[in-house]
């Protein structure tokens, strides 16, 4: 079935870097962008921005800008967001989920279980 | 860019209607017809309720609507049932490749 499947949960210090990966089975992973948004605890969704796994172009939030790398590997299917210099209120589940728009248009019909990424020293 | 803006709760009893409104501006919601609605249960990932301000993806029940006019997007849900009272987001593209998701808004069945 069409799943996307999450790497596990991290425990991170302040100012060090964390890398997420999200793995897509059933269906073909170049044919849909790929957007990462997380969810701090207790808070609203945040989107970080998207890949497209066609080519590997990338847009990211304002916010994240220079924190944030999303890369592919198309060989595994399988997606990757890399935040630097975290901090504590980067502590959040973070979920990538497939666009179904056709484009970058935000219609997230499939979504990975999350991945909990605690920042602390 | 700032977040869409969505009431914090609303309510309805059993059986009736009620309608959970986004509101952006004119460079997303008022520009474009890609506003989504996501349902939030605790613990779960969001499921998608509604894309491209209206269509239902396949399985969602047609209690579910949505509807825009202006730079103000809504959802409405009728019929209410026990199951339906949980967190709800929309969200909208933004131009310029750029997504926004509104704030939340917790549904109450009364």
């Amino acid at each position: 079935q069409v799943q996307l499947v999450q790497s596990g949960a991290e425990v991170k210090k302040p100012e060090a870097s964390v890398r997420v990966s999200c793995m897509a089975s059933g269906y073909t992973f170049t044919g849909y962008y790929m957007h990462w948004v997380r969810q701090a605890p207790g808070q609203g969704l945040e989107w970080m921005g998207w890949i497209n796994p066609n080519g590997g172009g990338t847009n990211y939030a304002q916010k994240f800008q220079g924190r944030v790398t999303m890369t592919r590997d198309t060989s595994i299917r399988t997606a990757y967001m890399d935040l630097s210099r975290l901090r504590s209120d980067d502590t959040a589940i973070y979920y990538c989920a497939r666009d179904e728009s056709g484009g970058y248009y935000g219609a997230f019909d499939i979504w990975g279980q999350g991945t909990m990424v605690t920042v602390s020293s | 860019q700032s977040a869409l803006t969505q009431p914090p709760s609303a309510s309805g009893s059993p059986g009736q209607s009620v309608t959970i409104s986004c509101t952006g501006t004119s460079s997303d919601i008022g520009d474009y017809n890609h506003v989504s609605w996501y349902q939030q249960h605790p613990g779960k990932a969001p499921k998608l309720m509604i894309y491209e301000v209206s269509k239902r993806p396949s399985g969602v029940p047609d209690r579910f609507s949505g509807s825009k006019s202006g730079n103000t997007a809504s959802l409405t849900v009728s019929g209410l049932q026990a199951e339906d009272e949980t967190d709800y987001y929309c969200s909208s593209y933004a131009g310029s490749n750029l997504l926004l998701f509104g704030g939340g808004t917790k549904l109450t069945v009364l």
